[in-house]
């Protein structure tokens, strides 16, 4: 079965520290992946997006991510975390059949000063 | 350019009463889709529009109804609220197709 799977519920770091927020995937054929963030109150930002080729994906807000087949993981990093950057994170994969996404239930990013 | 709008923001509802969620969106989207979203359990989707005048069921469609019937606009339904359906709901669309969704503001909804 498709799935999605975060890990981590929560994660703390200090401002200025590194991230890595992990997710792994189920899915039979080559996924299209995303990262989406949720800032509190507001909707859902897409941050970024693999389909194909260069497995290192460069977003917005100086996020990456690498898509890794043989571990079936797609790890959303960041070098140095802002205080701006607390949220929740999303990870989704896309199923071509059907057009629809199969979300990660999350992980929550608490940033300390 | 709005992009997609969700009307109400927050609502409150009474067990067994009924309301309908709007969602709109200027882009000529094609594809529509609203899911809710709970505590630990990451977005669902509930039912979702491949154009106007059609709709499908979603992962959890129960207790919900839908209606697209301008391509811009995607109505979500409760016909007899329950305190289960309390949850914040997103609209998203898409172009026909495509892997890549827009998602409105939400709208956070509290059955008593």
């Amino acid at each position: 079965a498709q799935s999605v799977t975060q890990p981590d519920i929560h994660i703390t770091v200090s401002e200025g520290a590194s991230l890595e927020l992990r997710c792994n995937y189920s899915y039979g054929a080559t996924p299209y992946l995303f990262w989406y963030v949720q800032s509190p109150g507001q909707g859902l930002q897409l941050l970024l997006k693999y389909f194909s080729g260069d497995t290192l994906v460069q977003g917005i807000k100086g996020f990456e991510a690498e898509f890794k087949r043989s571990q079936s993981s797609f790890n959303l990093r960041k070098p140095s975390v802002h205080w701006s950057d607390a949220a929740e994170y999303f990870c989704a994969v896309f199923t071509s059949g059907t057009y629809k996404y199969i979300f990660g239930t999350g992980t929550r990013l608490k940033v300390l000063a | 350019n709005a992009g997609v709008t969700q009307t109400p923001k927050f609502r409150v509802l009474k067990t067994g009463q009924s309301m309908t969620l709007l969602c709109a969106q200027d882009m000529n989207h094609e594809y529509m889709y609203w899911y809710r979203q709970d505590p630990g359990m990451g977005l669902r989707l509930i039912h979702y529009s491949v154009g106007e005048g059609t709709t499908a069921k979603g992962e959890v469609p129960d207790g919900y109804n839908v209606s697209r019937l301008k391509k811009q606009n995607f109505l979500l339904g409760l016909e007899s609220a329950a305190p289960s359906q309390t949850s914040v709901y997103f609209c998203a669309s898409s172009f026909q197709g495509s892997e890549t969704q827009y998602f409105g503001p939400g709208t956070r909804l509290l059955v008593l």
